[in-house]
Protein backbone atom coordinates (compact mmCIF):
# COMPACT_ATOMS: atom_id res chain seq x y z
CA UNK A 1 0.00 0.00 0.00
CA UNK A 2 1.64 3.19 -1.28
CA UNK A 3 -0.45 5.67 1.24
CA UNK A 4 -1.64 7.22 -1.92
CA UNK A 5 -6.18 6.66 -2.04
CA UNK A 6 -8.10 7.58 -5.33
CA UNK A 7 -11.91 7.34 -5.65
CA UNK A 8 -14.02 5.65 -7.08
CA UNK A 9 -12.22 2.02 -8.09
CA UNK A 10 -14.21 1.65 -11.20
CA UNK A 11 -16.51 4.75 -13.29
CA UNK A 12 -18.49 3.77 -16.10
CA UNK A 13 -20.19 6.78 -17.90
CA UNK A 14 -21.36 7.96 -21.29
CA UNK A 15 -20.19 10.02 -23.90
CA UNK A 16 -20.85 13.49 -23.07
CA UNK A 17 -20.53 13.60 -19.56
CA UNK A 18 -18.45 14.44 -16.92
CA UNK A 19 -16.86 12.98 -13.99
CA UNK A 20 -14.87 13.77 -11.36
CA UNK A 21 -11.76 11.63 -10.03
CA UNK A 22 -10.48 12.12 -6.27
CA UNK A 23 -7.29 11.80 -4.63
CA UNK A 24 -5.52 11.75 -1.13
CA UNK A 25 -1.81 12.00 -1.06
CA UNK A 26 0.48 10.19 1.23
CA UNK A 27 0.67 12.19 4.65
CA UNK A 28 3.29 15.09 4.19
CA UNK A 29 3.52 15.27 0.51
CA UNK A 30 2.57 18.38 -1.01
CA UNK A 31 2.50 17.42 -4.43
CA UNK A 32 0.40 15.68 -6.32
CA UNK A 33 0.40 14.31 -9.99
CA UNK A 34 -2.29 12.83 -12.36
CA UNK A 35 -1.52 10.44 -15.28
CA UNK A 36 -3.46 8.54 -17.85
CA UNK A 37 -2.80 4.82 -19.00
CA UNK A 38 -4.17 3.56 -22.22
CA UNK A 39 -2.99 0.76 -24.13
CA UNK A 40 -1.59 2.53 -26.43
CA UNK A 41 -0.18 5.53 -25.16
CA UNK A 42 1.05 4.01 -21.72
CA UNK A 43 1.52 6.21 -19.34
CA UNK A 44 0.82 9.84 -20.03
CA UNK A 45 1.53 12.62 -17.41
CA UNK A 46 -1.03 15.63 -17.52
CA UNK A 47 -0.36 17.69 -14.76
CA UNK A 48 1.20 18.18 -10.98
CA UNK A 49 0.38 20.38 -8.57
CA UNK A 50 2.29 21.43 -5.46
CA UNK A 51 0.98 23.16 -2.36
CA UNK A 52 -2.39 23.88 -4.03
CA UNK A 53 -0.57 25.36 -7.65
CA UNK A 54 0.09 24.06 -10.38
CA UNK A 55 2.97 23.08 -11.16
CA UNK A 56 3.85 21.28 -14.42
CA UNK A 57 2.07 20.44 -17.40
CA UNK A 58 1.70 17.65 -20.06
CA UNK A 59 -0.49 16.42 -22.51
CA UNK A 60 -3.59 17.10 -20.77
CA UNK A 61 -6.58 18.12 -22.58
CA UNK A 62 -8.83 21.35 -22.44
CA UNK A 63 -11.58 19.43 -21.55
CA UNK A 64 -9.61 18.27 -18.69
CA UNK A 65 -9.14 19.91 -15.47
CA UNK A 66 -7.39 19.41 -11.93
CA UNK A 67 -7.22 21.27 -8.64
CA UNK A 68 -5.58 20.81 -5.19
CA UNK A 69 -7.49 21.69 -2.52
CA UNK A 70 -6.11 23.14 0.92
CA UNK A 71 -6.29 19.83 2.69
CA UNK A 72 -3.73 18.86 -0.14
CA UNK A 73 -6.87 15.82 -2.04
CA UNK A 74 -6.93 16.53 -5.59
CA UNK A 75 -9.41 16.21 -8.26
CA UNK A 76 -9.30 15.66 -11.73
CA UNK A 77 -12.80 17.05 -13.95
CA UNK A 78 -13.28 15.34 -17.29
CA UNK A 79 -16.00 16.93 -19.56
CA UNK A 80 -17.40 15.98 -22.80
CA UNK A 81 -16.04 12.51 -22.41
CA UNK A 82 -15.59 10.62 -25.75
CA UNK A 83 -14.50 6.95 -26.24
CA UNK A 84 -11.10 7.61 -26.10
CA UNK A 85 -10.81 8.97 -22.82
CA UNK A 86 -11.60 5.35 -21.68
CA UNK A 87 -8.04 4.80 -19.12
CA UNK A 88 -6.96 3.97 -15.97
CA UNK A 89 -6.55 7.21 -14.49
CA UNK A 90 -3.84 7.02 -11.73
CA UNK A 91 -2.68 9.78 -8.97
CA UNK A 92 1.13 9.72 -7.60
CA UNK A 93 2.45 11.96 -4.63
CA UNK A 94 5.50 13.27 -3.80
CA UNK A 95 7.36 15.41 -0.54
CA UNK A 96 8.66 17.74 -2.77
CA UNK A 97 7.82 17.64 -6.26
CA UNK A 98 11.34 19.08 -7.60
CA UNK A 99 12.80 15.39 -8.38
CA UNK A 100 15.23 15.76 -5.84
CA UNK A 101 16.70 13.18 -3.62
CA UNK A 102 13.74 11.56 -2.05
CA UNK A 103 11.10 13.01 -3.75
CA UNK A 104 10.11 9.77 -4.92
CA UNK A 105 6.65 9.64 -6.75
CA UNK A 106 4.27 7.35 -4.93
CA UNK A 107 1.29 6.29 -7.41
CA UNK A 108 -2.23 5.38 -6.26
CA UNK A 109 -4.21 2.05 -7.42
CA UNK A 110 -5.93 4.03 -9.82
CA UNK A 111 -9.57 4.97 -11.05
CA UNK A 112 -10.83 2.73 -14.18
CA UNK A 113 -12.63 4.74 -16.44
CA UNK A 114 -15.22 3.16 -18.70
CA UNK A 115 -16.64 5.95 -21.59
CA UNK A 116 -19.71 3.82 -23.49
CA UNK B 1 10.75 17.12 -24.56
CA UNK B 2 12.20 14.01 -22.78
CA UNK B 3 12.07 10.55 -24.88
CA UNK B 4 12.15 7.50 -23.56
CA UNK B 5 12.38 3.80 -25.37
CA UNK B 6 12.54 0.33 -23.23
CA UNK B 7 13.04 -2.72 -24.59
CA UNK B 8 12.29 -5.67 -24.93
CA UNK B 9 7.89 -5.25 -24.91
CA UNK B 10 8.05 -8.83 -23.47
CA UNK B 11 10.17 -10.93 -21.78
CA UNK B 12 9.90 -15.03 -20.57
CA UNK B 13 12.31 -16.56 -18.56
CA UNK B 14 12.63 -19.28 -16.12
CA UNK B 15 12.06 -19.63 -13.05
CA UNK B 16 15.90 -18.71 -11.27
CA UNK B 17 17.63 -16.98 -14.58
CA UNK B 18 18.11 -13.23 -14.76
CA UNK B 19 16.39 -10.73 -16.71
CA UNK B 20 17.46 -7.29 -17.92
CA UNK B 21 15.59 -4.85 -19.35
CA UNK B 22 16.79 -1.72 -21.11
CA UNK B 23 16.14 1.31 -21.51
CA UNK B 24 17.55 4.96 -23.22
CA UNK B 25 16.55 8.69 -22.86
CA UNK B 26 17.05 11.71 -25.01
CA UNK B 27 17.62 14.37 -22.15
CA UNK B 28 21.29 15.19 -21.02
CA UNK B 29 19.46 17.08 -18.52
CA UNK B 30 17.57 13.84 -17.03
CA UNK B 31 18.94 13.06 -13.77
CA UNK B 32 16.87 10.73 -11.73
CA UNK B 33 15.58 7.32 -13.19
CA UNK B 34 12.82 5.28 -11.30
CA UNK B 35 11.64 1.44 -12.01
CA UNK B 36 8.06 0.62 -11.32
CA UNK B 37 6.46 -2.52 -11.18
CA UNK B 38 2.58 -3.03 -12.29
CA UNK B 39 1.04 -5.87 -11.44
CA UNK B 40 -2.27 -6.64 -12.52
CA UNK B 41 -4.85 -3.88 -11.58
CA UNK B 42 -2.68 -2.26 -9.27
CA UNK B 43 -0.92 1.38 -9.81
CA UNK B 44 3.25 1.32 -10.51
CA UNK B 45 4.85 0.37 -7.62
CA UNK B 46 8.47 1.94 -7.13
CA UNK B 47 10.91 -0.67 -7.01
CA UNK B 48 14.31 1.06 -7.15
CA UNK B 49 15.75 4.18 -8.53
CA UNK B 50 19.10 5.87 -9.33
CA UNK B 51 20.53 9.29 -9.23
CA UNK B 52 22.89 10.66 -12.26
CA UNK B 53 25.60 10.78 -9.48
CA UNK B 54 25.88 6.87 -9.10
CA UNK B 55 26.49 4.18 -12.17
CA UNK B 56 24.94 1.50 -10.35
CA UNK B 57 22.71 0.84 -7.62
CA UNK B 58 21.43 -2.37 -5.74
CA UNK B 59 18.49 -3.76 -3.89
CA UNK B 60 18.85 -7.44 -3.06
CA UNK B 61 18.04 -9.53 -6.11
CA UNK B 62 17.41 -5.92 -8.36
CA UNK B 63 19.61 -3.66 -9.80
CA UNK B 64 19.91 -0.46 -11.54
CA UNK B 65 22.82 0.40 -13.98
CA UNK B 66 23.00 4.21 -15.60
CA UNK B 67 25.48 5.41 -18.24
CA UNK B 68 25.32 8.87 -18.43
CA UNK B 69 27.26 9.12 -21.66
CA UNK B 70 25.52 6.97 -23.64
CA UNK B 71 22.36 7.64 -22.10
CA UNK B 72 20.56 4.27 -21.12
CA UNK B 73 19.81 2.58 -17.93
CA UNK B 74 19.10 -1.01 -17.54
CA UNK B 75 17.36 -2.96 -14.59
CA UNK B 76 18.90 -5.95 -14.14
CA UNK B 77 16.71 -9.50 -11.60
CA UNK B 78 18.40 -11.95 -10.49
CA UNK B 79 17.05 -15.30 -9.02
CA UNK B 80 13.74 -14.54 -10.75
CA UNK B 81 10.32 -15.75 -9.35
CA UNK B 82 7.02 -16.40 -10.49
CA UNK B 83 6.11 -13.44 -7.88
CA UNK B 84 8.44 -11.11 -10.37
CA UNK B 85 6.18 -11.64 -13.22
CA UNK B 86 4.49 -8.19 -14.00
CA UNK B 87 4.96 -5.07 -16.54
CA UNK B 88 8.36 -2.70 -15.54
CA UNK B 89 8.40 0.22 -16.25
CA UNK B 90 11.52 2.53 -16.89
CA UNK B 91 11.13 6.86 -16.04
CA UNK B 92 13.26 9.43 -16.71
CA UNK B 93 12.89 13.00 -14.89
CA UNK B 94 14.39 15.88 -16.69
CA UNK B 95 13.87 19.24 -14.92
CA UNK B 96 14.26 21.16 -17.83
CA UNK B 97 10.78 20.88 -19.95
CA UNK B 98 8.54 20.76 -17.25
CA UNK B 99 9.84 19.29 -14.26
CA UNK B 100 8.19 15.52 -15.61
CA UNK B 101 8.70 12.05 -15.09
CA UNK B 102 8.34 10.56 -18.64
CA UNK B 103 7.84 6.83 -18.45
CA UNK B 104 8.82 4.37 -21.09
CA UNK B 105 5.94 1.90 -23.32
CA UNK B 106 6.57 -1.14 -20.07
CA UNK B 107 8.10 -4.57 -20.22
CA UNK B 108 5.97 -7.11 -19.74
CA UNK B 109 8.34 -9.99 -17.95
CA UNK B 110 6.41 -13.39 -17.30
CA UNK B 111 8.52 -15.54 -15.15
CA UNK B 112 7.81 -19.76 -15.91
CA UNK B 113 8.21 -22.58 -13.86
Amino acid sequence: DSGVTQTPKHLITATGQRVTLRCSPRSGDLSVYWYQQSLDQGLQFLIQYYNGEERAKGNILERFSAQQFPDLHSELNLSSLELGDSALYFCASSPRGDGSPTDTQYFGPGTRLTVL
Amino acid sequence: GENVEQHPSTLSVQEGDSAVIKCTYSDSASNYFPWYKQELGKGPQLIIDIRSNVGEKKDQRIAVTLNKTAKHFSLHITETQPEDSAVYFCAAWATGGGNKLTFGTGTQLKVEL
